[in-house]
């Protein structure tokens, strides 16, 4: 299995600018989260997916945020318009939730965001 | 203010001793995860441990849950240079959701 697979792994965009973030899940997962990492405020979940449904989105800091989960197979994390204080790395993590007990979250690789 | 508090924050030694790693929190938690996480790659999960008192053991990793399920330790044994990482505890109230702590560096130099 190619694991959870990210795309970008690395994007420099400039201040006001629209930023989508890609990720596919394991094959068969049926739960996705979106995690920002920065080293003043840690590992913070954003956002998480029980069978492409938004559960969660306590986490996403402003309405510039917003996030998609179309399918199984896919999710998008959009920031628009983007801000310095957004660079960070983003992560997107896939577990089965079975029975309502906690599971091991497969994390991708993240994706760098810097935002001159 | 985080809700799981990691000591120490970085911690660097050398090959062959022993360290320990603390998470705290004064809430409670149905379980509790040790993620490990390396330079440009995402967090790896090491255990789950979900049972206050419990204790589980991973070749030279020792974990183990409060009593009152609300903190939790990590203890390695002979550290070595591939032990090198960040260390993040994460804590789970119910389902999948999970908050994590800050997390600790640990060097490990040969």
């Amino acid at each position: 299995d190619a694991g959870v697979i990210q795309s970008p792994r690395h994007e420099v965009t400039e201040m006001g600018q629209e930023v989508t973030l890609r990720c596919k899940p394991i094959s068969g997962h049926n739960s996705l989260f979106w995690y920002r990492q920065t080293m003043m405020r840690g590992l913070e979940l954003l956002i998480y997916f029980n069978n492409n449904v938004p559960i969660d989105d306590s986490g996403m800091p402003e309405d510039r945020f917003s996030a998609k989960m179309p399918n199984a197979s896919f999710s998008t994390l959009k920031i628009q318009p983007s801000e310095p204080r957004d660079s960070a790395v983003y992560f997107c993590a896939s577990s089965f939730l079975s029975g309502g007990q906690l599971s091991e979250q497969y994390f991708g690789p993240g994706t760098r965001l810097t935002v001159t | 203010t985080q809700l799981l508090e990691q000591s120490p924050q970085f911690l660097s030694i050398q090959e062959g001793e022993n360290l320990t790693v603390y998470c705290n929190s004064s809430s409670v938690f149905s379980s509790l995860q040790w993620y490990r996480q390396e330079p440009g790659e995402g967090p790896v999960l090491l255990v789950t441990v979900v049972t206050g008192g419990e204790v589980k053991k991973l070749k030279r990793l020792t974990f183990q849950f409060g009593d009152a399920r609300k903190d939790s330790s990590l203890h390695i044994t002979a550290a070595q240079p591939g032990d090198t990482g960040l260390y993040l505890c994460a804590g789970a109230r119910g389902g999948n959701k999970l908050v994590f702590g800050a997390g600790t560096i640990l060097r490990v130099k040969s």
